[in-house]
């Protein structure tokens, strides 16, 4: 079975450009999650969905972050305008009901220049 | 808030050894999981146990095993014939009970594996 991907793997980019990065979570889950991992912060939640709706944004950093999941099968994390301190690994996670495990993507390492 | 506190930020061990990684948490939650998540340096995030709060018999998942103490409020992970691929950094995460609810994860604990 397909885990979760994500893409593009590597990005790098000036400050200043809009950067999106993508996810397709495993099929059937029905919560789908975005983390930012960085050596200061550790990991930590920017938003997750459930049933294509966000529930929780409390952890999106600034208006310039945004997130949609138009369907079941496919959501974005977006930046506008990007900024170096934006530089992170970004993960996708994605489960199946109450209390099941999150399955991670293998992440999206963003260098903001 | 739940947090999660991995005292530990770097361990070492030698291969066919075993070794305890240390994990505490704090909640006022009833119902929660406890997991424990490895990344290698391909920075890939593998589930590599998990724990139910309402159980009282320990996780084990081949050589790995949990020590859970929920009245201390502590989830140690032990690694039993360690081997060269064990070498990661290992995080400690809670979950509330509940659809859909956010993994919080402790600062990491660096393993690294001796030949």
């Amino acid at each position: 079975d397909a885990g979760v991907i994500q893409s593009p793997r590597h990005e790098v980019t000036e400050m200043g450009q809009e950067v999106t990065l993508r996810c397709k979570p495993i099929s059937g889950h029905n919560s789908l999650f975005w983390y930012r991992q960085t050596m200061m912060r550790g990991l930590e939640l920017l938003i997750y969905f459930n049933n294509n709706v966000p529930i929780d944004d409390s952890g999106m950093p600034e208006d310039r972050f945004s997130a949609k999941m138009p369907n079941a099968s496919f959501s974005t994390l977006k930046i506008q305008p990007s900024e170096p301190r934006d530089s992170a690994v970004y993960f996708c996670a994605s489960t199946q009901g109450t209390s099941q495990p999150q399955h991670f993507g293998d992440g999206t390492r963003l260098s903001i220049l | 808030a739940q947090t999660v506190t991995q005292s530990q930020p770097e361990m070492s061990v030698q291969e066919a050894e075993t070794v305890t990684l240390s994990c505490t948490y704090d909640t006022s939650e009833s119902n929660y999981y406890l997991f424990w998540y490895k990344q290698p340096p391909s920075r890939q995030m593998i589930l590599v146990i998990r724990q139910e709060a309402y159980k009282q018999q320990n996780a084990t998942e081949n050589r790995f095993s949990v020590n859970f103490q929920k009245a201390a409020k502590s989830f140690s992970l032990k690694i039993s014939d360690s081997q060269l691929g064990d070498t990661a950094m290992y995080f400690c995460a809670f979950m509330r009970g509940g659809s859909g609810s956010r993994l919080t994860f402790g600062e990491g604990t660096q393993l690294t594996v001796n030949p």
